[in-house]
């Protein structure tokens, strides 16, 4: 079974700063991998995705994300964080082989709660 | 585009009652997803439909929760009776499995049982 483990459920930092949140996923197919935001009282919005090709990703926001094959990770980076940036956010990794047991769903981490501090 | 659209956004109930959230997804979306949250649980997936069959729903919590999708374009999720653990949000989502299953979420309906 597919599982996703984000290793901090919290982390703090201070605007201006640089910050990386860490995912990694234990699957043994290939997959698709997902960050997600949520914002306070609000529904999961896409923040990037790695499907393949390269594997520095960029999304939204000024956050971009690097798929590692070797260490089955997917961190997601943003070099200079703002207050606006405070939220939860979620990895996510989905089967990519059509028909497999797994496709057509995401698995989710289980969050990880960003704070910029002023 | 209209995104996944989700009601109601809050709901209070009294223990006992039925509860009927609804969806519409996103039009050309072939999978349709039932989350819900928790801040004890997390994100959980209750159940999934593909072409509007349900293909996984292994993570309904009980008999008391069941869903439907009669078409493309609307699902529901009904909690008959209610209880006051089934306070979460719950969440509906969308994809297209050719654009890469990229999940699509709604707002979200919160349900308070009292």
């Amino acid at each position: 079974a597919q599982s996703v483990t984000q290793l901090d459920s919290q982390v703090p930092v201070f605007e201006e700063a640089p910050v990386e949140l860490r995912c990694n996923y234990s699957s043994s197919v290939s997959v698709y991998l997902f960050w997600y935001v949520q914002y306070p009282n609000q529904g999961l919005q896409l923040l990037l995705k790695y499907l393949s090709g390269s594997t520095l990703v960029k999304g939204i926001n000024g956050f971009e994300a690097e798929f590692n094959k070797s260490q089955t990770s997917f961190h997601l980076r943003k070099p200079s964080v703002h207050i606006s940036d405070t939220a939860e956010y979620f990895c996510a990794a989905g089967g990519n082989n059509a028909g497999g047991t797994s496709y057509g769903k995401l698995t989710f981490g289980q969050g990880t709660i960003l704070t910029v501090h002023p | 585009d209209a995104g996944v659209i989700q009601s109601p956004r809050h709901e209070v109930t009294e223990m006992g009652q039925e509860v009927t959230l609804r969806c519409k997804p996103i039009s050309g979306h072939d999978y349709l997803f039932w989350y819900r949250q928790t801040m004890m649980r997390g994100l959980e997936l209750l159940i999934y439909f593909n072409n509007n069959v349900p293909i996984d729903d292994s993570g309904m919590p009980e008999d008391r929760f069941s869903a439907k999708m009669p078409n493309a374009s609307f699902s529901t999720l009904k909690i008959q009776p209610s209880e006051p653990r089934d306070s979460a949000v719950y969440f509906c989502a969308s994809s297209f499995a050719l654009s890469g299953n990229t999940i699509y979420f709604g707002e979200g309906s919160w349900l308070t049982v009292v």
